[in-house]
């Protein structure tokens, strides 16, 4: 199975603050990594798909990059509504796997 | 509008079974794999199973080959999960979701809201 591992595990950060949640494969996925938020109680929603793409109707300010092992995801500019759980997926391999989460919470 | 709600979530005794269903609307069922996710109690999230847009291709986490079952009615736009030999370890929120193209893998958008599997005697 393809690990995927996030960094770091949890992190605080204020309002306007640029954050940056890093996601490595176990081996080479191309493009192949999603990214989710959850907040607590909540199903989670896709953020960005294909490594780089936005979702229709997630505000801009959310970005991914990467390609092969490594991805990050960035917040430019943190708003209350964004403390939540974020997830890296990879969807190259029909064994599906989940980074174990980030949890982002309020400094 | 798409909208996936789940069903049949409830408690049952380790070795137990249960079916999950997952009622699709707002989209052409057939033509988009579905999937399901579940989500331990305080835990993170872990892939159980995906099956594409026809049914003819069905894929299981290692956790649950050989104990839990994918498939789906596309006359009835449902998704199922059908879940034999419970362990405590699959107690789980189980959520479906729906895939972005008829084949699998690929991401998921959107996802219900879960239904509570708790296996405990």
């Amino acid at each position: 199975d393809i690990q995927m591992t996030q960094a770091p595990s949890s992190l605080s950060a204020s309002v306007g603050d640029r954050v940056t949640i890093t996601c490595r494969a176990s081996q080479s996925i191309s493009s192949y990594v999603n990214w989710y938020q959850q907040k607590l109680g909540k199903a989670p929603k896709l953020l960005i798909y294909a490594a780089s793409s936005l979702q229709s109707g997630v505000p801009s300010r959310f970005s991914g990059s990467g390609s092969g092992t490594d991805f990050t995801l960035t917040i430019s500019s943190l708003q209350p509504e964004d403390f939540a759980t974020y997830y890296c997926q990879q969807s190259y391999s029909t064994l599906i796997t989940f980074g174990q989460g980030t949890r982002l919470d309020i400094k | 509008e798409v909208q996936l709600v789940e069903s049949g979530g409830h408690l049952v005794q380790p070795g137990g079974s249960l079916r999950l269903s997952c009622a699709a609307s707002g989209f052409t069922f057939t033509n988009y794999g579905m999937n399901w996710v579940r989500q331990a109690p305080g835990k993170g999230l872990e892939w159980v199973s995906s099956i594409s847009g026809s049914g003819g291709s069905t894929y299981y986490a290692d956790s649950v080959k050989g104990r839990f079952t994918i498939s789906r009615d596309n006359s009835k736009n449902t998704l199922y999960l059908e879940m034999n030999s419970l362990r405590a370890e699959d107690t789980a929120v189980y959520y479906c979701a729906k895939g972005s193209t008829a084949m699998t893998p690929n991401w998921f958008d959107p996802w219900g809201q879960g239904t509570l599997v708790t296996v405990s005697s």
